[in-house]
């Protein structure tokens, strides 16, 4: 079953734009990643911001978690062309070590 | 990349042959896992292992096993390939509670 499930499906805007991503999650949770795919790629891991934390900063990267919402946001500010892909976010599920993806947000940045 | 190596990366066969993936790191990570990837469904856990000789079945295992005889590699089989199998398979490796690292996965067709 998905942990988490991104919002919106796809986004389409332009370069120097913010883009948001959310993620909403079932269970409780230690921490919870964002990934990067290009099309055609494997994943890539972007930012882990951990329960305890409400807000995480990566360059262009800004991550918020809400444990008592089961809700986190991936921000990317100044968007590039290059930041087209889809985004996903993932957290272990109940403690295991088995790490479950939500759908994804697929992100178009037009020049 | 973060060492890690899939093989063969494209892949046309037939119902009913039996197919093994191989999954090859050179990072000496504990964890190593094996997804497949699919329009409307995301990335979906298929196996995982958390040593040599350790696996554990994840949300879509039926069809599917794997082996890991040594540290470095991780092999999925599909017994008697069906066409519900033809998908993008990714395989990742990780360390205790770290994120994932994925390898840039194995398109397969099961025609």
């Amino acid at each position: 079953s998905q942990q988490g499930e991104e919002d919106p499906q796809a986004l389409s805007i332009q370069e120097g734009e913010n883009a948001t991503m959310n993620c909403s999650y079932k269970t409780s949770i230690n921490n919870l990643q964002w990934y990067r795919q290009n099309s055609g790629r494997g994943l890539v891991h972007l930012i882990l911001i951990r329960s305890n934390e409400r807000e995480k900063h990566s360059g262009r990267l800004r991550v918020t978690l809400d444990t008592s919402k089961k809700s986190s946001s991936l921000l990317i500010t100044a968007s590039r062309a290059a930041d087209t892909a889809s985004y996903f976010c993932a957290s272990y599920q109940g403690g295991s070590e088995k790490l479950v993806f939500g759908k994804g947000t697929k992100l178009t940045v037009n020049p | 990349d973060a060492g890690i190596t899939q093989s063969p990366r494209h892949k046309v066969t037939e119902t009913g042959t039996p197919v093994t993936l191989r999954c090859h790191q050179t990072e000496n990570h504990r964890y190593m896992y094996w997804y497949r990837q699919d329009p409307g469904h995301g990335l979906r856990l298929i196996h995982y292992s958390y040593g040599v000789k350790d696996t554990d079945k994840g949300e879509v295992s039926d069809g599917y096993s794997v082996s890991r005889s040594k540290t470095e590699d991780f092999l999925l089989t599909l017994e008697s390939a069906t066409s519900s199998q033809t998908s993008v398979y990714f395989c990742a490796i990780s360390d205790d509670g770290q994120p994932q690292h994925f390898g840039d996965g194995t398109r397969l067709s099961i025609l």
